[in-house]
């Protein structure tokens, strides 16, 4: 089975600090993408970052990053000097390689950053 | 470029209607895939159309339908609404080639059936 899980349903930060949260995926496929998305109140999904699972090395995009670890199907996002505006859902999500753009979703975190 | 429109962005529907969502993706993208998030169930595949065809099917009654028009704007179909179809609708936008693979939503259409 193809799944994705998410163990921390809910968080929360101080403006400023650093937070970190936890995906595990399972898939039989060796080529996939994986992907963490963010959906604010207003509920528009929003791309924050992806990994290519060929790829060792672990995307950045600005303020955050993931660690991506293969063999343990984990894929973590950290998030660098929170700002109040980066209180959202986040979603972790994969895609298997190939004619198919189904993407597999966990059930998300809710993150609060706090001032 | 202007990214992807979704029309209408609410809807109250009544138990036995249909109901049809229109996506516009981003100029240039080929491929369209829908999704319904629900709280209970998270976020579910529909299906994907790329270049008209249906590439992909998830696991939803046939009461759910698409279709892709050759400007690749798409539309989803809702026949026969039951309770538990009220969920917000995303329609998400790609390039669809193999190289490519990340996807870009719409701000959705939420659905409410009574």
């Amino acid at each position: 089975a193809q799944t994705v899980t998410q163990s921390q349903p809910e968080m929360s930060v101080q403006e400023a600090e650093t937070v970190t949260l936890s995906c595990t995926y399972d898939t039989s496929e060796n080529n996939y993408y994986l992907f963490w998305y963010k959906q604010p109140p207003s509920r528009q999904m929003i791309l924050v970052i992806r990994q290519e699972a060929y790829k060792q090395q672990n995307a950045t995009e600005n303020r955050f990053s993931v660690n991506f670890q293969k063999a343990a199907k984990s894929f973590s996002l950290k998030i660098s000097d929170s700002q109040l505006g980066d209180t959202a859902m986040y979603f972790c999500a994969f895609i298997n390689a190939g004619n198919n753009r189904k993407l597999i979703w966990g059930l998300g975190t809710s993150l609060a950053v706090n001032p | 470029k202007a990214g992807v429109t979704q029309t209408p962005r609410y809807l109250i529907k009544t138990r036995g209607q249909q109901v049809t969502l229109s996506c516009s993706p981003i100029s240039g993208h080929r491929s369209v895939s829908w999704y319904q998030q629900t709280p209970g169930q998270g976020l579910q595949f529909l299906f994907e159309y790329f270049s008209e065809t249906q590439r992909n099917k998830g696991n939803f009654p046939g009461r759910f339908s698409g279709r892709q028009f050759s400007n690749s704007r798409s539309e989803m179909n809702v026949s026969t609404l039951e309770l538990g179809d009220s969920a917000l609708y995303l329609c998400a936008s790609s390039p669809g080639l193999t190289s490519n693979y990340e996807q870009y939503f719409g701000p959705g259409t939420r659905l409410t059936v009574t």
